[in-house]
């Protein structure tokens, strides 16, 4: 139990779709970070939220987007979905500069 | 672009049998971070190493960070069924790399009874 929370934890979209995946964040923890694991990968790093700014990108183009609220809760949001985004979309939590990240357990997406 | 290439991708060992992962870059990393990921949950920290050298020892499984700190290794002893799962080393890079971690592709481990 690591204190972040991930909705929906499995979900279908079809191609050229719209997904909004979100995190919730444990308390405290000012730092979001979002990941995309492919079956058999490791975890790609997306983006990353620091107070609500976009605070560092991975290589993921401009239809991966996010938002962070005041409360720290994030959201995920992916437009014009196209088959290769099936994966696993790991939120990770942490204080910010410092300590450990913690993982939720992931929002499976699966694009038909 | 900052790669790490882990090994091997699978194995698939007796119990008590030992076993090692390795975590190898040619860049440099601040610290390395060793996850275990089990089905259906996200990845759970194991250890982090952040000095170029140090060992570190969690029960049956040791950690080693390369000199360089480009590399790293995850030696488990006597390996148990317990033990299986998914295990991921992933590197930050430093300064204003916190939380932007590269993972390498995982180790899919499974211990036979």
């Amino acid at each position: 139990e690591t204190g972040v929370t991930q909705s929906p934890t499995h979900l279908i979209k079809t191609r050229g779709q719209q997904v909004t995946l979100r995190c919730s964040s444990q308390s405290g923890h000012n730092t979001v970070s979002w990941y995309q694991q492919a079956l058999g990968q490791g975890p790609q790093f997306i983006f990353q939220y620091y107070r609500e700014e976009e605070n560092g990108r991975g290589n993921f183009p401009p239809r991966f987007s996010g938002l962070q609220f005041p409360n720290y809760s994030s959201e995920l949001n992916v437009n014009a979905l196209e088959l290769d985004d099936s994966a696993l979309y790991l939120c990770a939590s942490g204080a910010g500069y410092t300590g450990e990240l913690f993982f939720g357990e992931g929002s499976r997406l699966t694009v038909l | 672009t900052q790669l790490l290439e882990q090994s091997p991708q699978f194995l698939s060992i007796q119990e008590g049998e030992n076993l090692t992962v390795y975590c190898n870059s040619s860049s440099v990393f601040s610290s390395l971070q060793w996850y275990r990921q089990e089905p259906g949950e996200g990845p759970v920290l194991l250890v982090t190493v952040v000095t170029g050298g140090e060992v570190k020892k969690l029960k049956r499984l040791t950690f080693q960070f390369g000199d360089a700190r480009k590399d790293s290794s995850l030696h488990i002893t006597a390996a148990q069924p317990g033990d299986t799962g998914l295990y991921l080393c992933a590197g930050e890079a430093g300064g204003t790399s916190y939380g932007k971690l590269t993972f390498g592709q995982g180790t899919i481990l499974t211990v036979h009874p």
